[in-house]
């Protein structure tokens, strides 16, 4: 168990719909990360925040957002979902600068788009 | 070039061993990683060696890093059908950023 908690494990939805997934980073953790996996493309990096404030982006899509709340839980927003958005998504924490900076991942969202 | 970037496949016999071998970017990385991802589940982390090392062994890991040409090996001895999963060889840049390879598929045949 990595102590990240991601919901929900499954999620099957139609074409132009919007859903939401939620993360709650390892106790501690001040940053946390959002990736994509897909078949063909592997592992993709979406997004990155610290202690609330975005720190990075990368290949995210205008449709997709997130934000990392008070209390540090974040949440990835996909909306008006294509078929090729199905993909497994993760969530990783990490302390930051402390010890060797790994990321610890939950165990994903399966989103599958009819 | 600008990704991280591994074989996606390899296959060797049980009792094997296998390597599986990753080219990096960032000159300046302060820590590399592989992580382990099983059938469903997230990706678990390996090992790791810091930058100022040429190598670390952990029971029948061995990472080699050579950073003059940037490229980071994994040395699985005695491989076992448990082994069996996919490989990513990660990098965290000087900018704090971490960036992953594709992944490797390992699949060990009895």
């Amino acid at each position: 168990d990595s102590g990240v908690t991601q919901t929900p494990k499954h999620l099957i939805t139609a074409t132009g719909q919007r859903v939401t997934l939620r993360c709650s980073p390892r106790s501690g953790d001040l940053s946390v990360y959002w990736y994509q996996q897909s078949l063909d493309q592997g592992l993709q990096f979406l997004i990155q925040y610290y202690n609330g404030e975005e720190r990075a982006k990368g290949n995210i899509l205008e449709r997709f957002s997130a934000q990392q709340f008070p209390d540090l839980h974040s949440e990835l927003n996909l909306s008006s979902l294509e078929l090729g958005d199905s993909a497994l998504y993760f969530c990783a924490s990490s302390s930051e600068g402390l010890g060797t900076g790994e990321l610890f991942f939950g165990e994903g969202s399966r989103l599958t788009v009819l | 070039g600008e990704d991280v970037e591994q074989s996606l496949f390899l296959s060797v016999r049980e009792g094997d061993s296998s390597v599986i071998n990753c080219t990096y970017t960032d000159s300046s990385s302060t820590y590399l990683y592989w992580y382990k991802q099983e059938p469903g589940a997230g990706l678990q982390l390996l090992t790791y060696i810091f930058s100022n090392m040429d190598m670390k062994q952990d029971q029948r890991l061995t990472v080699l890093l050579n950073k003059k040409d940037k490229h980071l090996s994994l040395r699985i001895a005695d491989t076992q059908t448990g082994d069996s999963a996919i490989y990513f060889c990660a990098e965290r840049g000087h900018n704090n950023d971490m960036r992953f390879g594709a992944g490797t598929r390992l699949t060990v045949k009895p």
